[in-house]
């Protein structure tokens, strides 16, 4: 079974708005990680947050991490269309593998 | 080169055929995965392997074999499979993980297997 939860399963916004998208994870983690996948594609890095860092930037991207919840949210401000996509975060507990969350799917309308 | 190529794009097998699925990549990377997703669900871990050798096998059925024949190629034999099996089948490659170092993959664009 998938190790984390994403919230909201679906997210339609306009164009310019934010959105956010939470992760909840059950076990300790060495890290966490965000991806987004376009329709039938593989998927692209986002952004890695280790378990030490509490919230990271990337451009339009904010991530934030909270150990003691077992959560994390990613932050897409000033969205456009061309972030229509599903987005997974996934979990690094070690032993060589990633666990991927159920995933949000965002739809941006122009 | 930061590419994940993966072939064939597209594959349509009968349940007796037997056929290969293909991975290379490029970037130093030595350690690869294959993933299984269904639509509308998240990838599913198949495979790692660590320097060439298989470190995690997550209970594959043995009608999926995996190669990694050296350090660039991933392999994916296919035999004897069942409709169920139809699927986004992605590979992924990355730094061999060590704590909170590690993490980063990258993906291929994946080979959408339907099992007829």
């Amino acid at each position: 079974s998938q190790q984390g939860e994403e919230d909201p399963q679906a997210l339609s916004i306009q164009e310019g708005e934010n959105a956010t998208m939470n992760c909840s994870y059950k076990t300790s983690i060495n890290n966490l990680q965000w991806y987004r996948q376009n329709s039938g594609r593989g998927l692209v890095h986002l952004i890695l947050i280790r378990s030490n860092e509490r919230e990271k930037h990337s451009g339009r991207l904010r991530v934030t991490l909270d150990t003691s919840k077992k959560s994390s949210s990613l932050l897409i401000t000033a969205s456009r269309a061309a972030d229509t996509a599903s987005y997974f975060c996934a979990t690094d507990a070690g032993a060589g593998k990633s666990t991927f969350g159920d995933g949000t799917t965002l739809t941006v309308k122009p | 080169d930061t590419e994940v190529t993966q072939t064939p794009k597209h594959l349509v097998m009968g349940m007796t055929n037997k056929k290969s699925l293909k991975c290379e990549q490029h970037m130093g990377h030595r350690a690869m995965y294959w993933y299984k997703q269904k639509a509308k669900k998240p990838p599913e871990l198949m495979f790692v392997y660590s320097y060439e050798k298989l470190s995690i096998n997550e209970s594959v059925p043995s009608r999926f074999s995996p190669e990694c024949p050296n350090s660039s190629l991933l392999n994916l034999h296919l035999h004897a499979l069942q409709p169920e099996d139809s699927a986004l089948y992605l590979c992924a490659s990355s730094q061999v993980r060590q704590g909170a170092k590690g993490g980063k993959a990258f993906f291929g664009q994946g080979t959408r297997l339907t099992v007829v």
